[in-house]
């Protein structure tokens, strides 16, 4: 089975700054992953499908990279409503990875 | 737009029994795969189960096959989950999701419902 490991648990940055969070699969997974924003008490909200295409109204800060077993998603500046959880999912397996937060330092 | 509403939810003792609605709008419901994602609190997403756009193929986590049913009806336009012999473990919120491409069912999901709650307590 495929597991999914997010790297860091935790990522604590200021508004501005650039966030990097990876995403790596125990095998390869070609380019079948998909990245999710969460903010607290909401709904997940898609960002990015395989691997790099960004979901309607996204804004182009977000981006995401990687093919294989490492994926990166990144936001180039962070704005306040940027400040959520933030989770990898493989395609076809549905199974998702255990989340990264990205925290206001 | 495209919306998607779920109801059911509640609290149910151990051992018993719930069913999930998820009421659809906004888009063509009968041509896109639908799936059930929990989250249970504080905790990340977990898939539960998917089912195709005509209903022909289901899936589910291992943990809740046996127990769990997937279906729709097209002409309500609503999706349904059936949760039996519910464990504590069960708890969780239960957000229906629909798949991003057409008669497909392999993801990522690009709407979300808000969610129901659903707590397996005595």
């Amino acid at each position: 089975e495929i597991v999914l490991t997010q790297s860091p648990a935790t990522l604590s940055l200021s508004p501005g700054e650039r966030a990097t969070l990876s995403c790596r699969a125990s095998q390869s997974i070609s380019s079948y992953l998909a990245w999710y924003q969460q903010k607290p008490g909401q709904s997940p909200r898609l960002l990015i499908s395989d691997a790099s295409n960004r979901a309607t109204g996204i804004p182009a800060r977000f981006s995401g990279s990687g093919s294989g077993t490492d994926f990166t998603l990144t936001i180039s500046s962070l704005e306040p409503e940027d400040f959520a959880v933030y989770y990898c999912q493989r395609r076809d397996y549905w199974l998702f990875g255990g989340g990264t937060k990205v925290e206001v330092k | 737009q495209v919306q998607l509403v779920e109801s059911g939810g509640g609290v149910v003792q151990p051992g018993r029994s719930l069913r999930l609605s998820c009421a659809a709008s906004g888009f063509s419901f009968r041509t896109y795969g639908m799936h059930w994602v929990r989250q249970a609190p504080g905790k990340g997403l977990e898939w539960v189960a998917v089912i195709s756009y005509d209903a022909s193929r289901k899936y589910y986590r291992d943990s809740v096959k046996g127990r769990f049913t997937i279906s729709r009806d097209s002409s309500k336009n609503t999706l349904y989950l059936q949760m039996n012999s519910l464990r504590a473990e069960d708890t969780a919120v239960y957000y229906c999701a629909k798949d991003l491409s057409l008669y497909d069912t392999g993801g990522p999901f690009d709407c979300w419902g808000q969610g129901t709650l659903v707590t397996v307590s005595s």
